[in-house]
């Protein structure tokens, strides 16, 4: 069966620290890949998604950048956290563009 | 913006009731999704319903599609308090590579 697993749960990071978040999944080959934003109480803002391994498009300018450096990976960094980069970062997969979506857990970023 | 807008943001009823989430959105549209979030939760993906599809079940949930006026709703009947999460309306838009969430309805449901 498909899981995903997104880590780590929670993270307070230092404003100006470094990022990295990963997303991988498995049982499935050539998912497509999101990275999701969600401020508290707010909806889901599309931050990267790719439909191909090295392919990655970007919805909106801001402090990250995304890369799918295998397959089944996904990762979400910064070089330098912003304390508006805080909220809740979520992972998902499809199998298909307008198919339904499996999400990951969830990181909770807080930026101080 | 392309994001469904739901409706109400907020709902709170008592256990065994139905409830009953409205989602709108402004442009045309493959399928309408709903998912469910439990707090602190990623989403879990509940059900599709097809541009062409008026009406999907799934356990007790019924979800209706009306194209012409653009929206969508979700009933939840015979609720119970494990209901108690958000719920978000998601739309696959023509020619989109991805789906547009909306923020969200805020379901609790009081034992």
């Amino acid at each position: 069966s498909q899981t995903i697993h997104q880590w780590p749960a929670t993270l307070v990071q230092p404003v100006g620290s470094p990022l990295s978040l990963e997303c991988t999944v498995e049982g499935t080959s050539n998912p497509n890949l999101y990275w999701y934003r969600q401020a508290a109480g707010r909806g889901l803002q599309l931050l990267f998604y790719s439909v191909a391994i090295g392919q990655i498009s970007s919805e909106v300018p801001q402090n990250l950048s995304a890369s799918r450096p295998q397959d089944r990976q996904f990762i979400l960094s910064s070089k330098k956290l912003l304390l508006s980069d805080s909220g809740f970062y979520l992972c998902a997969w499809s199998v298909s563009v307008g198919g339904g979506y499996t999400f990951g857990s969830g990181t909770r970023l807080t930026v101080v | 913006s392309q994001q469904g807008e739901e409706d109400p943001q907020a709902l709170s009823i008592q256990e065994g009731e139905n409830a009953t989430m409205n989602c709108s959105y402004k442009t045309s549209i493959n399928n309408l999704q709903w998912y469910r979030q439990n707090s602190g939760r990623g989403l879990v993906h509940l059900i599709l319903i097809r541009s062409n599809e008026r009406e999907k079940h799934s356990g007790r949930l019924r979800v209706t599609l009306d194209t012409s006026k653009k929206s969508s709703s979700l009933l939840i009947t015979a609720s119970r308090a494990a209901d108690t999460a958000s719920y978000f309306c998601a739309t696959d838009l023509t020619g989109a590579n991805n789906l547009f969430f909306g923020t969200g309805t805020r379901l609790t449901v009081i034992p």
